[in-house]
């Protein structure tokens, strides 16, 4: 079984501090990890995605997240928040052990992402 | 390269009565997926397809949903009777095969009163 849990469901920011966004997750096997973002109105887009190379990933729009197996941990973070980047992000975990279909994804429950002035 | 395409882009219907929801997957991609997305939930899946085939459906509620992907290309899915529960955004995304990623439509947003 997999899960993810996502530490807090709104966090809010200054625009040009960091960013922050916490998730913990939980798999039987070596687990692939992402975070997709959500604006309103648009589709889920991947930002990064972890699998099993680097610890740390980078993905798109200078965000980056780190893998700690020991923690159980992938969180995300950006060193200066935009405006733009408002919006929703999940964490997800894909269990590699998964044989019935293949990359099945489980969704953490979100986190949104406010930026102020 | 056109994204996932999905119709309609909102729906309010009453209980009981029967919904059906498009999605048009990016030419090529074999695998397609429906997910549900009650609000403050993150997506879960409900059905995905390997070209025409079903993969996975084992969190379908198999009563009022179905689905189908009859060419290998474009899917429909479907509830009847709705219930007040399935007010949620129906999402579609396609991938090039298995384990491959996964790009997401804009959804359907589905209120039943």
């Amino acid at each position: 079984a997999q899960s993810v849990t996502q530490l807090d469901s709104h966090v809010s920011v200054s625009e040009g501090t960091p960013v922050l966004l916490r998730c913990n997750y939980s798999s039987s096997y070596s687990p692939s990890l992402f975070w997709y973002v959500q604006h309103p109105n648009k589709g889920l887009q991947l930002l990064l995605k972890y699998t099993s190379a680097a610890t740390l990933v980078k993905g798109i729009n200078g965000f980056e997240a780190e893998f700690k197996k020991s923690e159980t941990s992938f969180h995300l973070t950006k060193p200066s928040a935009h405006m733009s980047d408002a919006a929703e992000y999940f964490c997800v975990v894909s269990d590699q052990g998964f044989t019935g279909g293949g990359n099945k994804l489980t969704f953490g429950t979100g986190t949104q992402l406010k930026v102020e002035l | 390269e056109a994204g996932v395409a999905q119709s309609p882009r909102y729906k309010i219907i009453e209980k009981r009565q029967s919904v059906a929801f498009w999605c048009n997957p990016i030419s090529g991609h074999a695998t397609l997926y429906w997910y549900q997305q009650i609000l403050g939930q993150g997506p879960k899946l409900l059905i995905q397809f390997q070209n025409n085939g079903v993969v996975d459906d084992s969190q379908l509620p198999k009563d009022r949903f179905s689905a189908e992907r009859l060419k290998g290309v474009d899917s429909t899915l479907k509830i009847q009777p709705a219930k007040l529960e399935d007010s949620a955004v129906y999402l579609c995304a396609s991938s090039l095969d298995r384990g491959h990623e996964q790009y997401f439509g804009p959804g359907t947003r589905l209120t039943v009163t």
